[in-house]
Order: structure tokens, then C-alpha cells, then sequence
């Protein structure tokens, strides 16, 4: 069975500061992450792809992704209480699969 | 504007009856999927279609029916073999079946039981 794997949280983070988010994965074979933004009630919204080992930056967003760790994270600067959810990793298997396989997302809430 | 349409908003179901949550999308999307999220759990795969009159099973299609006779509507029944069919329901789309492509989601159906 597939796994995303996130801390639940809740990660509380000031006004300001950095906010970092955790993901690992269990198929080695995985090429594509995407991290969404679910706020209560709403429905996910994509906010970063990663496709390569690194870093990619999207304004105060960030995704780094570590294949040989199965590790993705996003970093989110100068957090803002609107910033203020639940975020969601997920991943695609490789060689054609067609599901994304999400975590159960980490909620984040940014104090003023 | 191009988008995901998912109505109704909120839906109740009776015993033993079978309920069908609309999906429509005009982004010219091949690919649609149907989801389903219970509190504090993560999105579960219930069904997705690359084509039309073409479908496959996900994880959790026990009680689900679904249908595609045209690619702008990927349309789901919730039977009434389906017994905790409480949950928040989202339907998606990409741009095709590839494993790089990201998904887009409507705004959601919520059904519970009356």
C-alpha cells in the first residue's frame, strides 16, 4: 500500500515567521508531488507541483523535495493568518500510474 | 471562467434510497475523478475516468456508481448498498490520465444521512 505520510499538527507558527511542512513517502518510485491548501469546509486547492530534486520557489511558497530521502516539504514565508489550514501532500506513483495518493494534511495556524 | 461545478452544495439521503451528485467541467479536461473525504482523514479515490464511456474503480467503489457519457459531466451515485455514506464529496479533474498532471477540484457536495 502506497503512503503519504504527514504530522497532523496543529503546527502553530506567529505572525511573520516561517512555517515548515513535512512529507514522506513510501513508493521509491515517485515522480510527482503536489501540495494543496484546504481551508475549513473548502474544498483542496493546488498551491505547488515539484517534479525534480531541489527547491521551488512560488512568492512566499516553497517546495523542497529529497527523492533519495522520500522526503517533500513546503515552506511558507512571512506567514499570515490567512495562511491559516490544512495542507495537503500528495504524490503520484511512477511508471504510469494514475493515482494520486494523498496524506491526511498537516493544519497549520499562524497567530497575529 | 473555467472551472469545476459540483451541485448540490449539500444533500441528504433516506434509508434506502440512491442519491446522484453533479459533476460538470469546462476546462476541457479528459480526466475526472471522484473523491471522498471523512474528518480528518485524507481524500480517498472512488472512482476516475480518462475517456468517455470509460471508467475505473478506486480504492473505495463499493456503493458508488458512476457514468461518463460526455467528457464535460463525470456525474456519481451514491446507492443505497453504500451504508456510511456521510462524508464530503469532490469531484476532480486534469488535463489527462498522466502521472505528472495535477488534479483541480470543485467546491464539494456534503451528504448526510436524514
Amino acid at each position: 500500500q502506497k503512503e503519504v505520510e504527514q504530522n497532523s499538527g496543529p503546527l502553530s507558527v506567529p505572525e511573520g515567521a516561517i512555517a515548515s511542512l513535512n512529507c514522506t513517502y513510501s513508493d521509491r518510485v515517485s515522480q510527482s508531488f503536489f501540495w494543496y491548501r484546504q481551508y475549513s469546509g473548502k474544498s483542496p486547492e493546488l498551491i505547488m507541483s515539484i517534479y525534480s530534486n531541489g527547491d521551488k520557489e512560488d512568492g512566499r511558497f516553497t517546495a523542497q523535495l529529497n527523492k533519495a530521502s522520500q522526503y517533500v516539504s513546503l515552506l511558507i514565508r512571512d506567514s499570515q493568518p490567512s495562511d491559516s489550514a490544512t495542507y495537503l501532500c500528495a504524490a503520484y506513483s511512477g511508471a504510469g500510474s494514475y493515482q494520486l495518493t494523498f496524506g491526511k494534511g498537516t493544519k497549520l495556524s499562524v497567530i497575529p | 471562467d473555467g472551472g469545476i461545478t459540483q451541485s448540490p452544495k449539500y444533500l441528504f439521503r433516506k434509508e434506502g434510497q440512491n442519491v446522484t451528485l453533479s459533476c460538470e467541467q469546462n476546462l476541457n479536461h479528459d480526466a475526472m475523478y471522484w473523491y471522498r473525504q471523512d474528518p480528518g482523514q485524507g481524500l480517498r479515490l472512488i472512482y476516475y475516468s480518462q475517456i468517455v464511456n470509460d471508467f475505473q474503480k478506486g480504492d473505495i467503489a463499493e456503493g458508488y456508481s458512476v457514468s461518463r457519457e460526455k467528457k464535460e459531466s463525470f456525474p456519481l451515485t451514491v446507492t443505497s448498498a453504500q451504508k456510511n455514506p456521510t462524508a464530503f464529496y469532490l469531484c476532480a479533474s486534469s488535463i489527462g490520465l498522466r502521472d505528472n498532471q495535477p488534479q483541480h477540484f470543485g467546491d464539494g457536495t456534503r451528504l448526510s444521512i436524514l
